[in-house]
């Protein structure tokens, strides 16, 4: 059982552009989102979060968008850079903070020169 | 500073032989994670440890994984006997706060 969905395995992007990636989740009790960027050989690492009382939160180049009502969030990377080239997971935790941590399937984007 | 640190990074063994995965994690972090990757999905949480506390282990499938956090500091995972769908990446993780994970790189076991 998903609790964490993400429907796309792969994106495209031509450098320069924006790279857009979606998380769908389906428990209302989930309130803290994680973006995690996961190279080859390498374990995962933060890149941004958002809780439940915000509906955007943004870093730099990357900004996640929450929508609650739709238990939708997503990550616009702009502009991407061919560096961006990674999986990228998403994860949610049902409590303030990310103890417990629930991961989508992740999605491999792929940054063209 | 020194990130999380795992050991071995790969391991091929028998099926029905045991295996053990090691992990440093950073330094002053008192929560340490374990989680199983497999192919083509996203980590999923084993165990849990506050200091040498196991807090959470319900995923853990008890009757052949164990793990310890002696000390509260280094942690060990263990598998025995290990079976054909244990093949997966092991990644262990550490965090101050409840904010951010820090994960190692991993140990990729292939049980042939």
């Amino acid at each position: 059982d998903q609790q964490v969905k993400q429907n796309s395995p792969s994106l495209s992007v031509q450098e320069g552009r924006i790279s857009i990636l979606n998380c769908d989740y389906t428990n209302s009790m989930f309130d803290y989102f994680l973006w995690y960027k996961k190279y080859p050989a390498e374990g995962p690492t933060f890149l941004i979060s958002i809780s439940s009382i915000k509906d955007k939160n943004e870093d730099g180049r990357f900004t996640v968008f929450l929508n609650k009502s739709a238990k939708h969030l997503s990550l616009h990377i702009v502009p991407s850079q061919p560096g961006d080239s990674a999986v990228y997971f998403c994860a949610a935790s049902a409590q303030t903070g990310a103890n417990n941590l629930f991961f989508g399937t992740g999605t491999r984007l792929t940054v063209i020169p | 500073e020194a990130g999380v640190v795992q050991s071995p990074r790969y391991k091929i063994i028998e099926k029905k032989q045991p295996v053990a995965f090691w992990c440093n994690p950073i330094s002053g972090h008192n929560t340490l994670y374990w989680y199983r990757q497999n192919l083509g999905q996203g980590p999923e949480l084993l165990i849990r440890y506050e200091n040498e506390e196991a807090v959470d282990d319900s995923q853990l499938p008890k009757d052949r994984f164990s793990a310890e956090r002696l000390k509260g500091v280094d942690s060990t995972l263990k598998i025995q006997p290990a079976e054909l769908g244990d093949s997966a990446v092991y990644l262990c993780a550490s965090s101050l706060s409840p904010d951010e994970q820090y994960f190692g790189p991993g140990t990729r076991l292939t049980v042939t």
